[in-house]
């Protein structure tokens, strides 16, 4: 059963608009989380990363917010950028070793 | 700077043939992690080794063995390889627990 779930497989949005990512996760242990990025053909690259003790993390042009209540979180990116473009994942874990991941999010940026 | 290296990049066994995955990072990291990716799966922990001499089962730990030979170096084994664990491998380590993974470039295996 998925424990980390990503329900919208693809996204297009305007370049130097807004990107939404959504992730749920049904574990109430988990407390510590992250969102990576996947081009084609490499390795997932980390992007940002929340712990349960905060609700909002900002760098650059990402910020993730988490809602425990709703065992929710959201990557923002802004302003969009067509290098933004990628598979996201996010990924969630109780244990700090044990790291469960989502199915990913396509991300289109359309410049 | 390599970061994490994995070899090969490409494989091709037909079933019952084993091979090893090999795993090197040059971070000093303590953590190393074995995942697979499979087509509307995302990515699912076969084992990892928190610390040098430790191994532990992940999500998806059958079919596989591990060897933590050093810090530097986390292989995965296939002992008798099936259609089944066609997939993308990738390797991961990180300095501490819970914390940023850093992840090798991947393995496409193809069991025939």
């Amino acid at each position: 059963d998925q424990q980390v779930k990503q329900n919208s497989p693809s996204l297009s949005v305007q370049e130097g608009r807004i990107s939404i990512l959504n992730c749920d996760y049904t574990n109430s242990m988990f407390d510590y989380f992250l969102w990576y990025k996947k081009y084609p053909a490499e390795g997932p690259t980390f992007l940002i990363s929340i712990s349960s003790i905060k609700d909002k993390n900002e760098d650059g042009r990402f910020t993730v917010f988490l809602n425990k209540s709703a065992k929710h979180l959201s990557l923002h990116i802004v302003p969009s950028q067509p290098g933004d473009s990628a598979v996201y994942f996010c990924a969630a874990s109780a244990t700090g070793n044990q790291f469960y991941f989502g199915t990913g999010t396509s991300l289109t940026v359309i410049p | 700077n390599a970061g994490v290296t994995q070899t090969p990049k490409f494989q091709v066994l037909k079933t019952g043939q084993s091979m090893t995955l090999q795993c090197a990072q040059d971070m000093n990291h303590n953590s190393m992690y074995w995942y697979r990716q499979d087509p509307g799966m995302g990515l699912r922990l076969i084992y990892y080794s928190a610390s040098e001499g430790t191994t532990d089962k992940g999500e998806v730990p059958n079919g596989y063995n591990v060897s933590r030979l050093n810090k530097r170096e986390f292989s995965l084994r296939l002992e008798s390889a099936a259609p089944s664990q066609t997939s993308v491998y990738f390797c991961a380590s990180s300095e501490q627990a819970p914390g940023e993974l850093f992840f090798g470039e991947g393995s496409r295996l193809t069991v025939l």
